[in-house]
């Protein structure tokens, strides 16, 4: 099984910053099967991300990923409010199955 | 706009089985464009995939869950179903059904709300 692991666990940041949130595969993933999503206290998570670096239907553009291999990326160029929450990556495996990281919480500094 | 909508139990027993359905609205169970999965979050932790169906009732699983997990479709009421079997308190957690968009490169792009489901005596 493919274990991933995000970083930081918390980041603090302010709004208009960017920042960066990390994915690391204890294998090598297939771009292609890489998504992220966020999640907001009480509701369901929210697909942002698919095959990496695609932006799902009606996701600011401040939203990108990036990344290839063992190591992925999310980053958001300039923060706003609405935008601190948790997020999370997934992968969907050759073995048809999915792991997800265990998040990491981006609070208002 | 496709909605899903879990319902059920809210409580279950030890040892018992937790049985859940999801009603899927605005859109076809049965198109070929995508799996309908379960996925579960323990209070304060992180998202664990449980398993999905094809409508044409093909399954996956999550090898940790396999001995314990059923998944079902039903194509004319529109709706998938888990079935959690031999539950214990490890079990409480926020249930989610997802549409798996293949075209998504299998990302999962509609959740439903979500339906709070406890293990206790």
């Amino acid at each position: 099984e493919i274990v991933l692991t995000q970083s930081p666990g918390t980041l603090s940041l302010s709004p208009g910053e960017r920042a960066t949130l990390s994915c690391r595969a204890s294998q090598s993933v297939s771009s292609s099967y890489l998504a992220w999503y966020q999640q907001k206290p009480g509701q369901a998570p929210r697909l942002l991300i698919y095959g990496a670096s695609s932006r799902a239907t009606g996701i600011p553009d401040r939203f990108s990923g990036s990344g290839s291999g063992t190591d992925f990326t999310l980053t958001i160029s300039r923060l706003e409010p609405e935008d601190f929450a948790v997020y999370y990556c997934q992968q969907y495996g050759s073995s048809r199955g999915y792991t997800f990281g265990q998040g990491t919480k981006l609070e208002i500094k | 706009q496709v909605q899903l909508q879990e319902s059920g139990p809210g409580l279950v027993k030890p040892s018992q089985t937790l049985s859940l359905t999801c009603t899927v609205s605005g859109g076809s169970i049965s198109s070929g464009d995508y799996y309908w999965s379960w996925i579960r979050q323990p209070p304060g932790k992180g998202l664990e995939w449980i398993g999905y169906i094809y409508y044409s009732g093909s399954t996956y699983y999550n090898p940790s869950l396999k001995s314990r997990v059923t998944i079902s479709v039903d194509t004319s009421k529109n709706q998938f179903s888990l079935k959690l079997s031999s539950v214990t308190a490890a079990d409480t957690a926020v249930y989610y059904c997802a549409r798996v968009q293949l075209g998504y490169s299998y990302g999962h792009d509609y959740w439903g709300q979500g339906t709070l489901v406890t293990v206790s005596s």
